[in-house]
């Protein structure tokens, strides 16, 4: 079976400080992982996604995310915060067979001006 | 191009009545997954449909189900609506086939509110 762990209800930072939102996850093979976003009453967007390759993946909005795969980790990173990032954001995996996407239970994230 | 279509996007049900939601996914998708969103579980997979088979089924009661169409448009239909029923209704579409890697595209969903 698949996981993800996001251990942070709420993130909270300043606008202009670097941001981190964790995850963690748990898959039997070789994982795809991804980031999504939500805003209030709207529906997920795609932030971006490790495949292969290079750990260090680069997506919309500035951010960007660490693949570490000896930590089984998949943390969200980006180096000035604004305050309209300020929205929950889910992590999710899925191994490469034909299994579905598994979403951690998100975090909130608050930029403070 | 136009992106995935959820409709209706609120509504509002009693106990004992069924609810119907309809998705259109993006043109030349043939995947479509069906998600539950509450605040207190999260995201909890419903089912996933492919060119109108059941691909994957989550954990949920016999009271959901699902369709999906020879145009890839998919149906879900909640039937003897509960209390905790009452949730966003997402649906994402995506065109995977094997090896594909599955990124979903997300509809703004279907928020239900069974009173």
């Amino acid at each position: 079976a698949q996981s993800v762990a996001q251990p942070e209800d709420q993130v909270n930072v300043a606008e202009g400080n670097p941001l981190t939102v964790k995850c963690t996850y748990s898959v039997s093979g070789n994982p795809y992982l991804f980031w999504y976003v939500q805003y209030p009453n709207r529906g997920l967007q795609f932030l971006l996604k490790y495949i292969t390759g290079d750990n260090l993946v680069k997506g919309s909005y500035g951010f960007e995310a660490e693949f570490n795969k000896s930590q089984t980790s998949f943390h969200l990173k980006k180096p000035s915060a604004l305050v309209s990032d300020s929205a929950l954001y889910f992590c999710a995996v899925r191994d490469r067979g034909y299994s579905t996407l598994t979403f951690g239970k998100g975090t909130m994230l608050l930029v403070s001006p | 191009k136009a992106g995935v279509t959820q409709t209706p996007r609120y509504l509002i049900k009693t106990r004992g009545q069924q609810v119907t939601l309809s998705c259109s996914p993006i043109s030349g998708h043939r995947s479509v997954s069906w998600y539950q969103q509450t605040p207190g579980q999260g995201l909890q997979f419903l089912f996933e449909y492919f060119s109108e088979t059941q691909r994957n089924k989550g954990n949920f009661p016999g009271r959901f189900s699902g369709r999906q169409f020879s145009n890839s448009r998919s149906e879900m239909n909640v039937s003897t609506l509960e209390l905790g029923d009452s949730a966003l209704y997402l649906c994402a579409s995506s065109g995977r086939t094997s090896g594909d890697t599955g990124e979903l595209f997300f509809g703004e969903g279907s928020r239900l509110t069974v009173l």
